[in-house]
């Protein structure tokens, strides 16, 4: 059971826009930003977005993130594909855990 | 071109050591603060340590706290892991990756923790 609650799965048609949800809480998504992760099947996770809505070099603009109190969200627009793959929102926390955190992972299928 | 790459994985008896290694090259590893992450096979990701680039701070989760030991070495561009008393729940794919928003991560090794 993760700190960081997403959906399990999401689909949705070749040029579709797909929203992906990260809900938190007030010790870690609301007092800490939050980046977010796409794992393609057999591969290491890559970065998409850090600090609530930044992206890397390199990543589409079809992908974009927000946070909204104790969550976040990941927006993939124009989908393809080759989007077809796991995300992970993750974040800092007040965490018995650990400081540092995963959500469970939302698999996304392109329809 | 930013590089990370884990070795030492493999298949350890439960109760047993292993040490991992992440060599970095491509940028200056030793600004960078380094974490290790792992994945159960068919599971989510689960972050279990993290280490400044000095090595002066050090976070563990629960999960490996007391058994595993981050630290690294600057002069060499490297990451290490030693992970002790390791049990069944041990087995999964360890990655290396960099900073604290993991903007870039190694292949990974597999860890199989079995009799």
């Amino acid at each position: 059971q993760s700190v960081l609650t997403q959906p399990p799965s999401a689909s949705g048609t070749p040029g579709q826009r797909v929203t992906i949800s990260c809900s938190g809480s007030s010790s870690n998504i609301g007092s800490n930003s939050v980046s977010w992760y796409q794992q393609l099947p057999g591969r290491a996770p890559k970065l998409l977005v850090y600090r609530n809505d930044h992206r890397p070099s390199g990543v589409p603009d079809r992908f974009s993130g927000s946070k909204s109190g104790t969550s976040a969200s990941l927006a993939i627009s124009g989908l393809r594909s080759e989007d077809e793959a796991d995300y992970y929102c993750a974040t800092w926390a007040d965490s018995l855990s650990g400081p540092m955190v995963f959500g469970g992972g939302t698999k996304l299928t392109v329809l | 071109e930013v590089q990370l790459v884990e070795s030492g994985g493999g298949l350890v008896q439960p109760g047993g050591s292993l040490r991992l290694s992440c060599t970095a090259s491509g940028f200056n590893f030793s600004v960078y603060e380094m974490n290790w992450v792992r994945q159960a096979p068919g599971k989510g990701l689960e972050w279990i340590s993290y280490i400044t680039s000095s090595g002066v701070t050090i976070y563990y989760a629960d999960s490996v706290k007391g058994r595993f030991t981050i630290s690294r070495d600057n002069a060499r561009g490297s990451l290490y892991l030693q992970m002790n008393s390791l049990r069944a729940e041990d087995t999964a794919v360890y990655y290396c990756a960099r900073r604290i928003y993991f903007d870039s991560w190694g292949q990974g090794t597999l860890v199989t923790v079995s009799s």
